[in-house]
């Protein structure tokens, strides 16, 4: 039973485009939503949240959208730099509970 | 700070073994938790703790243990390893409510 799901594993943009990750979820009980970053041997890194009052939060060059119709969360990033490959889960809870994530996209990033 | 902290970065046990994964945190985090990442998986919680002396399971509890006697230390205790258990571990730890932060992660393999 995957509450949050990512169904691309990834996604390969040219540098200076824009790059879209997608993450959906069915638990309609969550309440927040986060995407974390993360570099190889490394541990993932939080990148932006969105609550669920809201439907878009921006910071910098990184905005999530949220679809509470659609169940549906999304990351844009632009423009899109060498340095932000890696592979980003997406990730969800509801009050205090415990965070729910993804299977996690691998952006490249390509010059 | 230092952070979320693990030891050690690398292990590699027999089937059968036994060992404890170390976890430690100096932001006075109320909750911590352990994941597991595997390829196409994501991260999945393994065990989680909402305050010294309290701990519970997660989505992949069976095979391993924890303890939260103090709110800095979450070890994480591997009863009769497995190959199935070859992974990434994470510890994590935030303020309830708080954005989430991760350990560099130990890579434990089974033979």
């Amino acid at each position: 039973d995957q509450q949050v799901k990512q169904n691309s594993p990834s996604l390969s943009v040219q540098e200076g485009r824009i790059s879209i990750l997608n993450c959906d979820y069915t638990n309609s009980m969550f309440d927040y939503f986060l995407w974390y970053k993360k570099y190889p041997a490394e541990g993932p890194t939080f990148l932006i949240s969105i609550s669920s009052i809201k439907d878009k939060n921006e910071d910098g060059r990184f905005t999530v959208f949220l679809n509470k119709s659609a169940k549906h969360l999304s990351l844009h990033i632009v423009p899109s730099q060498p340095g932000d490959s890696a592979v980003y889960f997406c990730a969800a809870r509801w009050g205090a509970q415990k965070l729910v994530f993804g299977q996690g996209t691998r952006l490249t990033i390509n010059p | 700070n230092a952070g979320v902290t693990q030891t050690p970065k690398f292990q590699v046990l027999k089937t059968g073994q036994s060992m404890t994964l170390q976890c430690a945190q100096d932001m006075n985090h109320e909750y911590m938790s352990w994941y597991r990442q595997d390829p196409g998986m994501g991260l999945r919680l393994i065990h989680y703790s909402v305050g010294a002396g309290i701990t519970d399971q997660g989505e992949v509890p069976n095979g391993y243990n924890v303890s939260r006697s103090t709110t800095e230390d979450f070890p994480l205790r591997l009863l009769s390893a497995a190959p199935s258990q070859t992974s990434v571990y994470f510890c994590a730890s935030r303020l309830t409510g708080g954005e989430q932060y991760f350990g560099p992660g130990t890579r434990l393999t089974v033979t």
